[in-house]
Order: structure tokens, then sequence, then C-alpha cells
């Protein structure tokens, strides 16, 4: 079946340390994201990327990072210059037809 | 640019009274608007979408929207609440740009 696999789905990091947080889809969609969920605050988009070797800031991008070398898979890097890395962290891609959102199960990371 | 604004952060009703959740948006472009539906601790399922075709749009468990246009408006109703649609709501915006902006969620009550 087609879908976005994110992983880990629990992650824990000690302060200063940079941890990636992988997201692979195999729905052949170009367009892809990255949001951050945190309580009361709905979710936030990092980075987007449209295509291939392409990405784009989001509202949130400080203290992030991302690659789009490969059409299926769309990786996050939470940097030590993330301030307040603690949070849940869904991927999403973009049907083109539809312009429907096909969601990942989200990857929970908390800084020790 | 394009933004999306839910009105309300969460509404409370009783279980068979009416449900309105409240979205106004801006875009610059003709807007794809969608809501979407999150249970605790589950994934965000799609309700109901408009691609500009019809502006009264009918979802799944007896939700629907209406577009306007001259409201820049996207609310969500349901004639009569269940105990099983308390949940977050979330409305998003789409335009051509391939960003996708999602509200902050309205949180949905049912009491019984």
């Amino acid at each position: 079946d087609g879908g976005i696999t994110q992983s880990p789905k629990y992650l824990f990091r000690k302060e200063g340390q940079n941890v990636t947080l992988s997201c692979e889809q195999n729905l052949n969609h170009d367009a892809m994201y990255w949001y951050r969920q945190d309580p009361g605050q709905g979710l936030r988009l990092i980075y987007y990327s449209q295509i291939v070797n392409d990405f784009q800031k989001g509202d949130i991008a400080e203290g992030y990072s991302v690659s789009r070398e490969k059409k299926e898979s769309f990786p996050l890097t939470v940097t030590s210059a993330q301030k307040n890395p603690t949070a849940f962290y869904l991927c999403v891609s973009r049907g083109v037809n539809t312009g429907e959102l096909f969601f990942g199960e989200g990857s929970r990371l908390t800084v020790l | 640019a394009q933004s999306v604004t839910q009105l309300d952060s969460h509404v409370s009703v009783s279980e068979g009274t009416p449900v309105l959740l409240r979205c106004n948006y801006s875009s610059s472009y003709s807007p794809s608007l969608f809501w979407y539906v999150q249970h605790p601790n589950k994934g965000l399922q799609l309700l109901l979408k408009y691609t500009s075709a019809a502006t009264l749009v009918k979802g799944i468990n007896g939700f629907e929207a209406e577009f306007k246009k001259s409201e820049t408006s996207f609310h969500l109703t349901k004639p009569s609440a269940h105990m099983s649609d308390a949940a977050e709501y979330f409305c998003v915006v789409h335009t051509g740009g391939f960003k996708t902006i999602f509200g902050a969620g309205t949180r949905l009550f049912v009491k019984a």
C-alpha cells in the first residue's frame, strides 16, 4: 500500500546534538512538507519541497535543515541551533491532481 | 501572501446540536481549501475539500462547508453533533505556489 513512513516514532536527544528525522513516501508525489505541531499552535510549516533538489523555507525554518536528493525521501535535521526542539514533527506529501495531503504518523522529539 | 485564521481555539456544543467551526483565509490566488480532523492520538484525516467546483462541499460524517469568496470564509458545519465528533479540526489553504498553510486548529468538545 502507498503511504508515508516516518522514523523514528519517538526520539530523545541531548542538548547540543543534531538529529535527523526520516520521511519516505511511495506515492510518487512531488510536493513534500515538514510541519511542527505544538499544543495550541496547530501545524507550522518548517520546510517544503516541490521537486527533487529543490526546497523552500517555511515559516519556522531557523534551526532546521532538509535535503531532497530523491523524490521519495525528504529528511529533516533538527540542529543544535533550534532553541526549542521538543515537539511533534509531521511529514506530509501532496497529491498533484486532488491536492489532498497525506500524512506520516509523526515523530515525537524530546530534548533532555 | 496566504494565511488561515481559525476564529475559535475551542468550541463546546451539546450532543445533537449544530456545529459551526469558523475559518477565514487570505490568498493572492484562487485557493484550494480543506478541513482535516485529528482525533486524540490519531493521525489527520481529510473531512472535505474545495477546489473551485461547487461552493457547498459535502464531506464525511455529515460535515459540510461553504466557500464564500466575498467573505473569504470556509466555515465547517454539521447539523447535529455526535460524541465521536470531539476532536481537533484544522482548516488548510493551498495555492498554486505549493505552500500549504494550516490554521491553528479548533478543538471541538461535545457534551452529553
